[in-house]
């Protein structure tokens, strides 16, 4: 079964306006931890932004925040003032307590308009 | 400087001739894990290894072969490449133990087998 749902193949975005990417996970276990990563076109694999499944607070990095809604199982990227470059591929991933590996999902295409 | 190291960034070969692609971190990391990446498809895992002579099949390990004979390094061994396996390949590695460990990503290695 699919562990990390993101349902968004593609999505545009206006330069300067906020965008959210959606991520779904799947699991029983009580201690996990959810990562966002970028690929621009370059290729390289680019660490954004980290939630533990404990965390009270909702994570934040610069323009990037994540929305974390435990009891729904999302973990949605939330990237304010779009620039240009943050046309890229995005991945979310968890890893489990339980079994320690890293799963990813399958990642949404965004491009920022001018 | 912490980084994983992958060589060769590009590859072109021919099918059924013997491949290594190396991977290498300076990080002492327990976890190291390989994922091809193809259009659509997202990143799929091909081997990880949570040690030194541990390692576990990924979603997609079929034509693969892996090692993990030292803690630092991770080589990916395709021992008759077939033109399926025309892919962006990445490696990397994280510290085993907390969900909050972030894996860090090679710069990856373009494959085209002919």
């Amino acid at each position: 079964a699919q562990k990390i749902t993101q349902t968004q193949p593609g999505m545009f975005v206006q330069e300067k306006e906020a965008v959210t990417l959606d991520c779904t996970y799947d699991t029983s276990d009580p201690s996990y931890g959810l990562f966002w990563y970028k690929q621009p076109s370059s290729g390289e694999m680019i660490f954004l932004i980290y939630q533990g499944s404990y965390d009270q607070q909702n994570a934040t990095e610069g323009r990037y925040s994540l929305n974390f809604q435990k009891a729904r199982k999302s973990a949605n990227l939330v990237i304010s003032a779009s620039q240009l470059g943050d046309s890229a591929m995005y991945f979310c991933a968890m890893r489990e307590r339980n079994g320690q590996n890293f799963v990813f999902g399958p990642g949404t295409r965004l491009s920022v308009l001018p | 400087e912490a980084q994983v190291t992958q060589n060769p960034r590009y590859l072109i070969t021919v099918t059924g001739k013997k491949l290594t692609v190396t991977c290498s971190q300076n990080m002492n990391h327990e976890y190291m894990s390989w994922y091809r990446q193809d259009p659509g498809l997202g990143l799929r895992q091909i081997y990880y290894s949570m040690n030194v002579e541990v390692t576990d099949k990924g979603d997609v390990p079929e034509g693969y072969k892996v090692s993990r004979k030292e803690k630092r390094n991770f080589p990916l061994i395709l021992e008759s490449p077939s033109p399926n396996q025309t892919s962006l390949y990445f490696c990397a590695s994280s510290a085993k133990q907390g969900v909050n460990e972030k894996l860090f990503f090679g710069s990856g290695t373009q494959l085209s087998v002919l």
